[in-house]
């Protein structure tokens, strides 16, 4: 069965530290890796693909395909990176399937 | 343009009571869906549309239904409300094929009571 873990419901650190978010996903196949991050009272947007091998705001993710793996990572958090993460990889079929996300919370 | 724009923003309902939510985006995409998100539950999927006149059910169907007369417009409908749908409800969107990411609307806040 299709399953995306995010073992962290929250997740808090202080200003300037490392950040990783963790995603775990269980898969046939290879599906398409995403993370979406919704900002407190905006729309849920698209924070980076794997596909892209970009960094988004000081993000970057790693697809671990042993490990089953897509994680999250910032090397120095911001307060504004303050949010919901959730890791979506691209389900069977047409449909995402979303983690349950993760909320970060970045103290001054 | 305006994405992917949702309403209501917020409706309360009575148990029993009916109504339709609608989803509509400019940006001609062929796939939308409806996910609600519920505190520790994350978003599902409640149903999908792969183009104008098609729908399919996602992971929690029981209880809603759907419609996508116009490649522009989803609208999901509850006939009779319970409180368990009680929840946030996110539209999104996307132009199919691979890696195409989701658009999404800003939410609907359902109360039922």
């Amino acid at each position: 069965a299709q399953r995306v873990t995010q073992p962290e419901k929250l997740l808090s650190v202080f200003k300037g530290a490392p950040v990783e978010l963790k995603c775990n996903y269980s898969y046939s196949g290879s599906p398409e890796l995403f993370w979406y991050v919704q900002y407190s009272r905006q729309r849920l947007q698209l924070l980076l693909r794997h596909i892209s091998r970009e960094s988004i705001k000081g993000f970057t993710a790693d697809l671990n395909k042993g490990e089953t793996s897509f994680h999250l990572k910032k090397p120095f958090a911001q307060e504004e990176d303050s949010a919901m993460y959730y890791c979506a990889p691209e389900g069977q079929g047409f449909s995402f399937i979303f983690g349950k996300g993760t909320r970060l919370l970045v103290k001054p | 343009n305006a994405g992917v724009t949702q309403t209501p923003k917020f409706r309360v309902l009575k148990t029993g009571q009916s109504m339709t939510l609608l989803c509509a985006q400019d940006m001609n995409h062929e796939y939308m869906y409806w996910y609600r998100q519920d505190p520790g539950m994350g978003l599902r999927l409640i149903h999908y549309s792969v183009g104008e006149g098609t729908t399919a059910k996602g992971e929690v169907p029981d209880g809603y239904n759907v419609s996508r007369l116009k490649k522009q417009n989803f609208l999901l409908g509850l006939e009779s409300a319970a409180p368990s749908q009680t929840s946030v409800y996110f539209c999104a969107s996307d132009q199919g094929g691979d890696n195409s990411p989701l658009h999404f609307g800003n939410g609907t806040r359902l109360t039922v009571t």
